[in-house]
């Protein structure tokens, strides 16, 4: 059980694009969700903690206008990355926990290249 | 401001050896650590979960352990197989309401010689 879907794996575009990342727990509800960015040979740096109806709250130095978060449900996180540039280009890793106290069970992660 | 931090960077041994993963953090006042690997170019899977009231446990050939005065975790593969090969990642969490807001550790890249 606790299985976190990303989608899509990978994806390649042109810089200026705006790319959509989605986060979904398969099998159980998820109060909280994390998006987390990772340079290569980095460890993980939490970028935003999302909950289900209300604003996501993001990290210092994180751009809220540039990552923008909707938890619209309790099973679905998205990421969007608006007007991507080279610089975006990472690795992105979403989390997603039932309730205070469990565990974070993490998705598979979303290769974005820009060009 | 917690900081994790994973010695050594990389390391490679060969099959059937025994092998400690260090994990240090500046922080003690943690409510639990966690240990996770990472296979290249995907996301991480729990392997184990130590809670602040523990000292140490066990998941098959995978024993952690746990000393929140010290600030220290290690994480001790024993009989290393190939397939042990991956990048081994230390978390704690930065509040005490959870596993709330996971702080990482730098990471231990291990290969494991066939």
């Amino acid at each position: 059980g606790a299985v976190v879907s990303q989608h899509p794996s990978r994806v390649i575009c042109k810089s200026g694009t705006s790319v959509k990342i989605e986060c979904r727990s398969l099998d159980f509800q998820a109060t909280t969700m994390f998006w987390y960015r990772q340079f290569p040979k980095q460890s993980l740096m939490l970028m935003a903690t999302s909950n289900e109806g209300s604003k996501a709250t993001y990290e210092q130095g994180v751009e809220k206008d540039k990552f923008l978060i909707n938890h619209a449900s309790l099973t679905l996180s998205t990421l969007t990355v608006t007007s991507a540039h080279p610089e975006d280009s990472s690795f992105y890793i979403c989390s997603a926990k039932r309730s205070v106290f469990r565990p974070q069970h993490f998705g598979d992660g979303t290769r974005l290249s820009i060009l | 401001k917690q900081e994790v931090t994973q010695i050594p960077a990389a390391l490679s041994v060969p099959e059937g050896e025994n092998l400690v993963l260090n994990c240090s953090f500046t922080d003690s006042a943690i409510y639990n650590l966690q240990w996770f690997r990472q296979d290249p170019g995907k996301g991480l899977t729990s392997l184990l979960l130590i809670q602040s009231s523990q000292r140490e446990q066990t998941s098959g050939r995978l024993n952690a352990s746990l000393d929140k005065s010290s600030g220290r975790s290690t994480l001790y593969i024993a009989a290393s197989q190939p397939g042990d090969s991956a990048t081994y990642l230390c978390a704690v969490p930065l509040s005490n309401f959870g596993n709330e807001k996971l702080t990482f550790g730098t990471g231990t890249r291990l290969t494991i010689i066939p």
